[in-house]
């Protein structure tokens, strides 16, 4: 069992939508994070939340963290051809001494011209 | 060099060969990772190096084998790997390996590992 759930698996919109992606858990969790990861790279850090119901913005992405700090979600407006990749929310558990990550599987992002 | 820097960024290898990932991070950061990406699965975390020492080893099988002489490199050493094994290596490193606030890892680009 998954312990951070992401939706969808696979995002596939033309260039100008607006979307959603989630990340939920039963667990809570001290921090969470959204990584992008294009094919052959390595995943590259977009934001950290860390408050329950915080909202931050990175110009068209809005990220917010959930009130009881269970669930994440990432809005993209007017999605661009650069945003494609695969977008992971990573958290750290509340309650473990150490920093380890627990990483969602991912949603692929297409966004065609 | 910036951030986090590994090689080689493609390797080839049959199964009896023995060869080596390196990982170097520029970030002055306490706390280094290997992580296995495979399709269609999940970053899956392999070992963790706390000031050089191993603080987690998640089930990996022997013949992967880490090694980190300081706390800016970080070696993964390979032998008679099977071709199941053949995935995205990717290093990360962090500030440090406890519970904080921010808990970030930053990673390399990753070495794409092929092996036949």
């Amino acid at each position: 069992t998954q312990l951070l759930e992401q939706s969808p698996q696979f995002l596939s919109i033309q260039e100008g939508e607006n979307l959603t992606v989630y990340c939920n858990s039963s667990s809570v969790f001290s921090s969470l994070q959204w990584y992008r990861q294009e094919p052959g790279e390595g995943p590259v850090l977009l934001v950290t939340v860390v408050t329950g119901g915080e909202v931050k913005k990175l110009k068209r992405l809005t990220f917010q963290f959930g009130d009881a700090r269970k669930d994440s979600s990432l809005h993209i407006t007017a999605a661009q051809p650069g945003d494609t990749g695969l977008y992971l929310c990573a958290g750290a558990r509340r309650g473990s001494t150490l920093g380890r990550l627990y990483f969602g599987r991912g949603t692929q992002l297409t966004v065609w011209p | 060099e910036t951030g986090v820097t590994q090689t080689p960024r493609h390797l080839v290898m049959g199964m009896t060969n023995k060869k080596s990932l390196k990982c170097e991070q520029h970030l002055g950061h306490n706390a280094m990772y290997w992580y296995k990406q495979s399709a269609k699965k999940p970053l899956e975390l392999m070992f963790v190096y706390s000031l050089e020492e191993r603080v987690e080893n998640n089930s990996v099988p022997s013949r992967f084998s880490p090694e980190c002489p300081n706390s800016s490199h970080l070696f993964l050493h390979l032998h008679t790997l099977q071709p199941e094994d053949s995935a995205l290596y990717l290093c990360a490193s962090s500030q440090e390996y406890r519970l904080s606030s921010y808990n970030e890892q930053f990673f390399g680009p990753g070495t794409r590992l092929t092996v036949l």
